[in-house]
């Protein structure tokens, strides 16, 4: 998981705060992920780049932007954050190919209050 | 679509217990399956993946799957539980239409007890 970092690893924010989460990563994919993790719900997608030109929606993308800086580098930002976005948010990238599995950055646990 | 379940919340076995944890899937085409293990405070890792030829395949830990095609069927399994494999386990099939898409089952918690 080292090589795939996040921060910050837990916060607390109020309603309609803008937050912003990063990720960083040393594997030199260029694909990157953004989940989010609910009880009972496994994991749903939020938005996914091909590199740093190519950004593309994944289910559940409402209330939710991205930037992706570098190859390395990749953002999720909460414009206005709410309660129901209360969740456990990882970092994800891949390799080329396939049939290539993903790697998991350590999460960033976020409460909405 | 594509989409993965996991029957089970939760399975519990006593060590040195065979275990199986259950994973159907539903897809177009030929699947691309993963099994990922999540540590508490920790990001999922990988444990195996299936995507042709041998229907048994082997991973980390002494885990392995066995891919059935017929049942639609990717579960995990492992001869001797440890209590050190107390964890929480997803499948996955990644999307054979947009590679750069995985669709997660909901997760099932493994309880090992000593």
């Amino acid at each position: 998981d080292a090589d795939v970092t996040q921060t910050p690893r837990n916060r607390i924010t109020k309603t309609g705060k803008r937050i912003m989460l990063e990720c960083s990563q040393t594997k030199g994919h260029d694909r990157m992920y953004w989940y989010r993790q609910d009880p009972g719900l496994g994991l749903r997608l939020i938005y996914y780049s091909f590199d740093v030109k190519d950004i593309n929606k994944g289910e559940i993308s409402d209330g939710y932007s991205v930037s992706r800086q570098a190859q390395a580098k990749f953002s999720l930002s909460l414009e206005s954050a709410i309660p129901n976005q209360t969740a456990l948010y990882f970092c994800a990238t891949s390799g080329p190919s396939v049939v290539d599995e993903q790697f998991f950055g350590p999460g960033t646990r976020l409460t909405v209050l | 679509a594509q989409s993965v379940a996991q029957p089970e919340d939760q399975v519990n076995v006593a060590e040195g217990n065979p275990l199986t944890v259950k994973c159907t899937y539903s897809v177009s085409g030929n699947p691309y399956l993963f099994w990922y293990v999540q540590y508490p405070n920790r990001g999922l890792q990988f444990l195996l993946k299936y995507i042709t030829g041998d229907n048994l395949v082997k991973g980390s830990y002494g885990f392995e799957a066995e891919f059935n095609k017929s049942q639609t069927s990717f579960h995990l399994k492992k001869p001797s539980a440890l209590v050190s494999d107390s964890a929480l386990y997803f499948c996955a099939v990644r999307d054979i239409r947009n590679f750069n898409k995985f669709y997660f089952g909901s997760g099932t918690k493994l309880n090992v007890k000593p």
